[in-house]
């Protein structure tokens, strides 16, 4: 059974602080990494989707990397904000007889003002 | 452009009954994904449909079954409702199941009583 981590599992800060988030995931017939920000009463919203090795990609303050030879990925936000407020899912898609994405269990981001 | 729209919002069922859960995607949009997030578990994914096929099932009982119509919208079925159904069922679609991030509705909530 393929099991997508991610850590932590709740996360407190201060308005301004910087954060990070990993997301771990088994790297036999991995494909692509998708995170996902899902705030309270509304859908999750795509962020990035990224597919090579080094891969990085940048939003505004947000911004994610991707080693797939280690089988992870981490979600920076710089100078967090209130608004960053939510659930932040990653998700591995696996090629192959898998052929599926699998979500993780996500981590809580609360900003505090 | 309209989103992923999903009906009905909420959904009050016995044990016993069946459930249809229904999904349009994106114009343009070929392929749907099903998610349950149960309480205070993580997205878990139920079905994949694509060009009118099902493309792919997670590990959930027969009774969770499901089609994709001609015009790519979806139905999901849950038959003989237990109390563990009650959750949240996502439904998502993107044009290429390989590389597009996924476009995600408001969920229906199903309550089984």
């Amino acid at each position: 059974i393929l099991n997508v981590e991610q850590s932590p599992q709740s996360l407190h800060v201060q308005e301004g602080d910087s954060t990070n988030f990993t997301c771990s995931f088994p790297s036999s017939n991995f494909y692509a990494l998708h995170w996902y920000r899902w705030e309270t009463a509304k859908s999750p919203e795509a962020l990035f989707v990224m597919t090579l090795n080094g891969d990085e990609k940048k939003k505004g303050r947000i911004s994610a990397t991707l080693n797939t030879k280690e089988g992870y990925s981490y979600l920076y936000i710089k100078g967090s904000q209130p608004e960053d407020s939510a659930t932040y899912l990653c998700a591995a898609y696996y090629g192959g007889a898998t052929n599926k994405l699998i979500f993780g269990t996500g981590t809580l981001l609360a900003v505090q003002p | 452009e309209a989103g992923v729209t999903q009906s009905p919002t909420h959904l009050i069922k016995t044990r016993g009954q069946q459930a249809t859960l229904r999904c349009s995607p994106i114009s343009g949009h070929t392929s749907v994904y099903w998610y349950q997030q149960a309480l205070g578990l993580g997205l878990q994914f139920l079905l994949w449909y694509d060009e009118g096929e099902e493309r792919n099932r997670g590990n959930f009982p027969p009774r969770f079954s499901g089609r994709q119509f001609p015009n790519y919208s979806s139905e999901l079925n849950v038959n003989a409702l237990e109390l563990e159904d009650s959750a949240l069922y996502l439904c998502a679609s993107n044009a290429d199941p390989f590389n597009e991030k996924l476009f995600f509705g408001s969920g229906t909530q199903l309550s089984v009583l």
